[in-house]
């Protein structure tokens, strides 16, 4: 059964500082997404990532897979308010063709960015 | 192109009533999902469609159904509601490359919030 822990679950940062989600999974996958959620909304896509290595930026967010240590990250550089909200990794097992693209959730990392 | 829309946006069902929840896409994706999202948790697959006529189960399907006869439409329906059924309810869908099952991107709904009281 593929688990997918993400850490930390509760992130208060101020703004202008730069923190990490680390998210962590137990079976072998080459694809991982990272959306965000805000409160009462449904799910925006944030990344996709594809491959041992990759690495994607989109503003101050930048996400990272490592396949091998089964592990990805994402890295926020001087927060600013507007980045607060849920943010949720998800785990595609697809790799064998054989899960059709069934995605398993982190508990998701509840950020709160404040002055 | 409205993408995936869900409906209705909330419900409130008492306990042993039954309702279908709606969802339809229009990008002609052969992929669709149902999720259910618990307060303060990740989402859990209910059930899910690799194409018309052809439903799987996922993680949490007990108590749910669903049908899917056209591409567009990929209805839940839930029987017996009992408080346990509370949450957000989300559908999705995916554009799948059949020859390398390679997924595309993913679309949410907006989601269905229900209660069960």
């Amino acid at each position: 059964e593929l688990k997918v822990e993400q850490n930390p679950l509760f992130l208060s940062m101020q703004e202008g500082k730069n923190y990490t989600i680390y998210c962590n999974y137990s079976t072998t996958s080459d694809r991982l997404y990272w959306y965000r959620q805000d409160p009462g909304k449904s799910l925006e896509s944030l990344f996709v990532l594809l491959s041992n290595g990759a690495v994607k930026q989109e503003g101050r967010l930048m996400a990272s897979l490592d396949t091998k240590a089964r592990l990805s990250t994402l890295h926020i550089t001087a927060a600013v308010h507007d980045l607060s909200a849920t943010y949720f990794c998800a785990v595609d097992i697809s790799t064998g063709g054989t899960s059709y693209g069934k995605l398993t959730f982190g508990q998701g990392t509840i950020l709160t960015v404040h002055p | 192109n409205a993408g995936v829309t869900q409906t209705p946006k909330f419900r409130i069902l008492k306990i042993g009533q039954s309702m279908t929840l709606q969802c339809t896409q229009d990008m002609n994706h052969n992929y669709m999902y149902w999720y259910r999202q618990d307060p303060g948790m990740g989402l859990k697959l209910i059930y899910y469609s690799v194409g018309a006529g052809i439903t799987d189960k996922g993680e949490v399907p007990n108590g749910y159904n669903v049908s899917r006869s056209t591409t567009e439409d990929f209805p839940l329906r839930l029987e017996l509601a009992a408080p346990s059924q509370t949450s957000v309810y989300f559908c999705a869908s995916s554009l799948v490359n059949i020859r390398t099952i390679r997924v595309g991107g993913y679309t949410f709904g907006s989601g269905t919030r229900l209660t069960v009281v």
